[in-house]
């Protein structure tokens, strides 16, 4: 079974440029994660989707970050304009269920803002 | 908020060391707590989940224990070796949120 998959693995811009991230969570798993990562500290959550639906995007910085999970399966995190503050791992997850679904993590999109 | 702690944020061990890592949280309302394993620029792998009517769970040379009412969970790794080493992440599953700790980089010497 094929787990969660993320592209690019890295991704090196100056900043105010604009920068895309993509998901393909593991097949039938309904919720799906976006988590920032700073280094030494744990993911913190951007946004979490049931199925196509946004229902938790208040950590999610509006006025530069979007999101997308078109026909709940796949879906694309976008940075625009990046700033320097930017630098992190992306990270996407994704479970069955949001209450008592094993989580489980993709590789990552490692940003580096110059 | 939930708030979940884990000490030390470093360890370093001989190898064939048994050796367990702590998790701690604050709100034991929890659905579940599942342990996560980092190596340097991956992703989290997940270890064990233990679902919140669960005292334990086991995985090999891994055995996690959760006790819900003092609000912590272990991680006992038996007979640690030099692949062990990696920075191990607990979360607790709250309200449709998952709360992480910032976890314990481990280093397991040769």
């Amino acid at each position: 079974e094929a787990g969660v998959v993320q592209s690019p693995r890295y991704k090196i811009i100056e900043k105010k440029q604009p920068v895309a991230f993509w998901c393909n969570p593991i097949s039938g798993h309904n919720t799906l994660y976006w988590y920032l990562q700073n280094l030494g500290q744990g993911p913190e959550l951007l946004i979490r989707y049931e199925n196509e639906e946004a229902v938790d995007d208040s950590q999610l910085p509006k006025d530069r970050f979007s999101a997308e999970r078109l026909k709940g399966v796949d879906s694309t995190l976008k940075i625009q304009p990046a700033e320097l503050g930017d630098s992190a791992v992306y990270l996407c997850a994704s479970s069955q269920g949001s209450r008592t679904g094993e989580l489980f993590f993709g590789e990552g999109s490692r940003l580096t803002v110059l | 908020k939930q708030e979940v702690t884990q000490i030390p944020a470093a360890l370093s061990v001989p190898e064939g060391e048994n050796l367990v890592l702590n998790c701690s949280f604050t709100d034991s309302a929890i659905y579940n707590l599942q342990w996560f394993r980092q190596d340097p620029g991956k992703g989290l792998t997940s270890l064990l989940l233990i679902q919140s009517s669960q005292r334990e769970q086991t995985s090999g040379r891994l055995n996690a224990s959760l006790d819900k009412s003092s609000g912590r969970s272990t991680l006992y790794i038996a007979a640690s070796q030099p692949g062990d080493s990696a920075t191990y992440l607990c979360a607790v599953t709250g309200f449709n949120k998952f709360y992480f700790g910032s976890g314990t980089k481990l280093n397991v010497k040769p």
